[in-house]
């Protein structure tokens, strides 16, 4: 079975920008989830979609969203990128909420 | 205040060395992870304990979930440099509002 695909690897932004990335669950996981992850804050969760709804949301501004489609892939949007929010951005799928979750290879965000 | 508490923060040990890292909470989780995560990359997913006293062994690593299932430990017999990474514990359940909260993680180095 395939992984959790994560696209692109790297980016590089500037300030103002805005950026999309994408997640590709593993066959048949319903529930995608991501995450930020920076060395001084450890893995903070942005939100979590189970069948194109978003169950749950993380302390993070507006300027985050995302959307999850029929074949539960998932997009996460960043408008007017900040220098903060260069990080490792995680996505993790599993097959229900509750079960255990596991990550792709993550999208390195860097914002000049 | 963080929900899932790791210790230690930091180990550096020599090749063939045992170490133990420990993850507590004062909040009960439905079951635990244990990730271990390469600079760069996503975590991976090493175990994941259900049962209140449940012990996994993978190969050289013993996982034991504590009776009330608030805590874990990781143990490593023999350490081997391949071992050196983040080790980071999740616990899932509704905590926090969020379906999984992961702790800081132990940064652990193996020198040859």
């Amino acid at each position: 079975k395939a992984g959790v695909t994560q696209t692109p690897r790297y980016l590089i932004k500037t300030r103002g920008q805005q950026v999309t990335l994408s997640c590709s669950p593993i066959s048949g996981h319903r529930s995608v989830s991501w995450y930020q992850q920076t060395p001084g804050q450890g893995l903070q969760f942005l939100f979590e979609y189970f069948s194109e709804t978003q169950r749950n949301k993380g302390n993070f501004p507006g300027r985050f969203s995302g959307r999850q489609f029929s074949n539960s892939r998932s997009e996460m949007n960043v408008s007017t990128l900040e220098l903060g929010d260069s990080a490792l951005y995680l996505c993790a799928s599993s097959a229900a909420s509750y079960n255990e979750q596991f990550f792709g290879p993550g999208t390195r965000l860097t914002v000049l | 205040t963080q929900l899932l508490e790791q210790s230690p923060q930091f180990l550096s040990i020599q090749e063939g060395e045992n170490l133990t890292v420990y993850c507590n909470s004062s909040s009960v989780f439905s079951s635990l992870q244990w990730y271990r995560q390469e600079p760069g990359e996503g975590p991976v997913l090493l175990v994941t304990v259900v049962t209140g006293g449940e012990v996994k062994k993978l190969k050289r690593l013993t996982f034991q979930f504590g009776d009330a299932r608030k805590d874990s430990s990781l143990h490593i017999t023999a350490a081997q440099p391949g071992d050196t990474g983040l080790y980071l514990c999740a616990g899932a359940g509704r905590v926090g509002g969020q379906n999984f909260v992961f702790g800081p993680g132990t940064r652990l180095s193996v020198l040859p």
